[in-house]
């Protein structure tokens, strides 16, 4: 059975501050994804990643996967509020290249 | 360009009562997803469609279950009878066939048991 470990869980930091949250595995994934999930919508994502080693930034976010495509972290750069959410990271799996999910890092910024 | 719909957003029921679920994907989007999101948990797919054909539905609890897709376009997924442990978010997600890895969410609907 895949799986996907996320940590932190929980992650309250002040605007302003960096973070990584981290993303791993012991199966290889072809592709992983990152989402944002805000309270009350359904998740969005925000980057796939396919190519071990690869690094991909999204304004202030930086995602990278592991070079044997089992691990990913994403970091964001002086958060600010708006990124506030549930940040969950899926990999692509099984027979039908259906998506794994993680169970999430809940991030707070506060102002 | 209009996203996956869902409906109701909320709904809260008696155990053993039945509930249904909508969901209209993105147009053009052939495979259609059903996951529940229990909380603190991250979303696991109960059920996949691909035009109206069942891909997988390894993880839907038959028994108390079910999905259709008619026509390929929206879908309808049913619980009878609930069961406490059903309350979650109910997500629906489309993908093109060529695309399960790049999946559009609709805002779910959240069920409550009680």
């Amino acid at each position: 059975t895949q799986l996907l470990e996320q940590s932190p869980q929980f992650l309250s930091i002040q605007e302003g501050e960096n973070l990584t949250v981290y993303c791993n595995s012991s199966s290889v994934f072809s592709s992983l994804q990152w989402y944002r999930q805000e309270p009350g919508e359904g998740p969005v994502l925000l980057v796939t990643v396919v190519t071990g080693g690869e690094v991909k930034k999204l304004k202030r976010l930086t995602f990278q996967f592991g070079d044997a495509r089992k691990d990913s972290s994403l970091h964001i750069t002086a958060a600010q509020p708006g990124d506030t959410g549930l940040y969950l990271c899926a990999g692509t799996g099984g027979s039908q290249g259906n998506l794994i999910f993680g169970k999430g890092t809940k991030l707070s910024v506060k102002p | 360009e209009a996203g996956v719909a869902q409906s109701p957003r909320y709904k809260i029921i008696e155990k053993r009562q039945s509930v249904a679920f909508w969901c209209n994907p993105i147009s053009g989007h052939a495979t259609l997803y059903w996951y529940q999101q229990i909380l603190g948990q991250g979303p696991k797919l109960l059920i996949q469609f691909q035009n109206n054909g069942v891909v997988d539905d390894s993880q839907l609890p038959k028994d108390r279950f079910s999905a259709e897709r008619l026509k390929g376009v929206d879908s309808t997924l049913k619980i009878q009878p609930a069961k406490l442990e059903d309350s979650a978010v109910y997500l629906c997600a489309s993908s093109l066939a060529s695309r399960p890895d790049t999946q559009y969410f609709g805002p779910g609907t959240r069920l409550t048991v009680l």
